[in-house]
């Protein structure tokens, strides 16, 4: 069945980076992508970006250009989302999630959130 | 890219039908058939109730079913069931290659 992990809950400072990772399992990893979506406390979702499997081309939302970074292991099966310059703003819960076409439709797969919290 | 548009909250009594609104753009919602609906429970992850406009996944009950008309989707409960309460959030695939979730709708049963 399909899984993802994520690492555990971060605290880190302003002006900090953090990296969250998303170990996969149960699915071809290499062909499929992944997208990262956050959510801050008592607000809603936001679509940070994605990684295309096959290629690992990777696209961003426009408010986190230049901040975010999602890379891939294939080897580890792990999909990594780093962001940087952090602010007290991007203190949020982080999920990683899949989609799976399984022939009939899709399904959806989400990591269990990573909460990272932003604090001097 | 601006989120999309939902209405902050909207609300109904058990059996009746609500629909909830999510307008966006040519470039996203109206140019593309890769609208989804997720919803969300209080400290829970969000689940997919409906993708590419209309289609349901498996399991999830045929009460729920979603449309578009130009650049607004929009989402029908119908027989709505205390059950259903919850935050319920659109997204659509853009012409950037990104996708842009709306700010959300907050459902009450009655």
């Amino acid at each position: 069945q399909v899984q993802l992990v994520q690492s555990g809950a971060e605290v880190k400072k302003p002006g900090a980076s953090v990296k969250v990772s998303c170990k996969a399992s149960g699915y071809t990893f290499a062909a499929s992508a992944m997208h990262w979506v956050r959510q801050a406390p008592g607000q809603g979702l936001e679509w940070m970006g994605w990684i295309n499997g096959g290629n690992d081309n990777t696209k961003y939302s426009q408010k986190f250009q230049g901040r975010v970074t999602i890379t891939r292991d294939t080897s580890a099966s792990t999909d990594y989302m780093e962001l940087s310059s952090l602010k007290s703003e991007d203190t949020a819960v982080y999920y990683c999630l899949h989609l799976e076409h399984d022939g009939s439709g899709y399904i959806d797969y989400w990591g269990q959130g990573t909460l990272v919290t932003v604090s001097s | 890219q601006s989120a999309l548009t939902q209405p902050a909250s909207v609300s109904g009594s058990p059996g009746q039908s609500i629909t909830i609104s999510c307008t966006g753009t040519s470039s996203d919602v109206g140019g593309y058939e890769y609208v989804a609906w997720y919803q969300q429970h209080p400290g829970k992850a969000p689940k997919l109730m409906i993708y590419d406009v209309s289609n349901r996944p498996s399991g999830v009950s045929n009460r729920f079913s979603g449309s578009k008309s130009g650049n607004t989707a929009s989402l029908i409960i119908s027989g709505l069931q205390a059950e259903d309460e919850g935050d319920y959030y659109c997204v659509s695939y853009t012409s950037s290659s990104t996708w842009v979730f709306g700010g959300g709708t907050k459902l009450t049963v009655l």
